[in-house]
């Protein structure tokens, strides 16, 4: 139960768009289409923003995409603005019924 | 509205126990699958547990395996989380965290504001 592997941080302006790379493995992202993307603002529970690889629920922008090529996810921000900014989890469904969270990555607008 | 409120969280000796609840409403509780997540200090996110909506299946993460044990009681739309065997690593915000399906095939879809659980002498 190794957790998924994300960049420590990633930065843009306002306006740009950023990704956000999580790598796992066969067991977990490559072998489920049962990924998700949380968003955490400090002292905030974590909020969903994206599941089943690349939907969104509902009331959130759509501007946060996703996808997933191997055993590979991403998120992307379009538009990045400054309420972006805010730490971002993905997660898995593994091979033994279980969950992993990402290792997290901070999103800073310059 | 989906609610979760946990509460149970205290500092707690190494070697000790604690049991956590989650009282939750705004959604069918016997119906979803049910989870804790974990958030030591300034650190990730760490899945825990889940149970199914029945109470029937459960599923650990190997770093509680054998020491923390899940639980609902469906009656009172209450999830629990006994810990055993505490370590100094125990040392979390623990958040409940609804499932978007029945069993653990699905993601953590709402969550609680988290209890606060320290371990030290």
């Amino acid at each position: 139960q190794s957790a998924l592997t994300q960049p420590a941080s990633v930065s843009g302006s306002p306006g740009q768009s950023i990704t956000i790379f999580c790598t796992g493995t066969s067991s977990d992202v490559g072998g489920y289409d049962y990924v998700s993307w949380y968003q955490q603002h400090p002292g905030k529970a974590p909020k969903l923003m994206i599941y089943d690889v690349s939907k969104r629920p509902s009331g959130v922008s759509n501007r946060f995409s996703g996808s997933k090529s191997g055993n590979t996810a991403s998120l992307t921000i379009s538009g990045l603005q400054a309420e972006d900014e805010a730490d971002f989890y993905c997660g898995s469904y593994t091979s033994g019924s279980t969950w992993v969270f990402g290792t997290g990555t901070k999103v800073t607008v310059l | 509205e989906v609610q979760l409120v946990e509460s149970g969280g205290v500092l707690a000796q190494p070697g000790g126990s604690l049991r956590l609840s989650c009282a939750a409403s705004g959604f069918s509780f016997d119906s979803y699958g049910m989870s804790w997540v974990r958030q030591a200090p300034a650190k990730g996110l760490e899945w825990v547990s889940v149970i199914s909506g029945s109470g029937g299946s459960t599923y650990y993460a190997d770093s509680v395996k054998g020491r923390f044990f899940i639980s609902r009681d469906n009656s009172k739309n209450t999830l629990f989380l006994q810990m055993n065997s505490l370590r100094a690593e125990d040392t979390a915000l623990y958040y409940c965290a609804k499932y978007s399906h029945y069993d653990s095939r699905g993601y953590p879809d709402y969550w609680g504001q988290g209890t606060l659980v320290t371990v030290s002498s």
